[in-house]
């Protein structure tokens, strides 16, 4: 069965960086993207970008651009997302999701479980 | 850029009852739009995708419909499972970006 498992929960320092990886199994990796969604505490969901396994071409959030790195490594089937110059507003929880594109439609089928990210001095 | 709205934010209602839950795109977006349902402390959960079509194991009682900017997201007889937030998400072809809409909180 499809899973991603998420790394666990970390707490970092204003301007630091933070790495959050995603192990997935169950699937081909390269034949899905992987997309990275964040949920501020309380808040909707926002969508931060994905990565295509397969040529490692990637599209980021336009207020994220310089500041996120998504990556993959396909011989572990695992994505990882790096933010680097954190803020208090940074702080949340970060999903990755397998992203389905095809001729019915492009959406995230299966989701990780969430990785708290917490952005205090 | 593409906005999502929906309405109304949040809504009470009870078991048996019919829900619909609007979303509204800036632009036409013809059926590029999906929704998702959030417990809390849990991760989304696909439920319709293409505008209309149900996700792998979602139950018949959710149904979406519309197309170019106007659509909606019916639950036809609640269930206590359905107490949840719910998204619709837009994508756009090129250059392949998502936008969630705020979000519907459904309480009893």
């Amino acid at each position: 069965q499809v899973e991603l498992e998420q790394s666990g929960p970390q707490v970092k320092k204003p301007g630091a960086s933070v790495k959050v990886s995603c192990r997935t199994s169950g699937y081909t990796f390269i034949h899905f993207g992987v997309t990275w969604v964040r949920q501020v505490p309380g808040q909707g969901l926002e969508w931060m970008g994905w990565i295509n396994p397969y040529n490692g071409n990637t599209v980021y959030a336009q207020n994220l651009q310089g500041r996120v790195n998504m990556t993959t490594d396909s011989s572990t089937n695992t994505a990882s997302m790096d933010l680097r110059s954190l803020i208090s507003e940074d702080t949340g929880v970060y999903y990755c999701a397998r992203y389905v594109w095809s001729v019915s439609g492009s959406y995230l089928d299966f989701w990780g479980q969430g990785s708290v990210v917490i952005v205090s001095s | 850029d593409i906005q999502m709205t929906q309405s109304p934010s949040s809504l009470s209602a009870s078991v048996g009852e019919r829900v619909i839950i609007s979303c509204q795109a800036s632009q036409d977006i013809d059926k590029s739009l999906n929704w998702y349902q959030q417990k809390p402390g849990e991760a989304p959960k696909l439920l319709i995708y293409g505008a209309s079509t149900l996700g792998a194991g979602v139950p018949s009682r959710f149904s979406g419909s519309g197309s170019g900017t106007d659509f909606t997201l019916t639950i036809s007889g609640l269930q206590p499972d359905d107490f949840a937030t719910y998204y619709c998400q837009q994508y756009d072809a090129l250059p392949w970006v998502f936008t969630f809409g705020p979000g519907t909180r459904v309480d009893l």
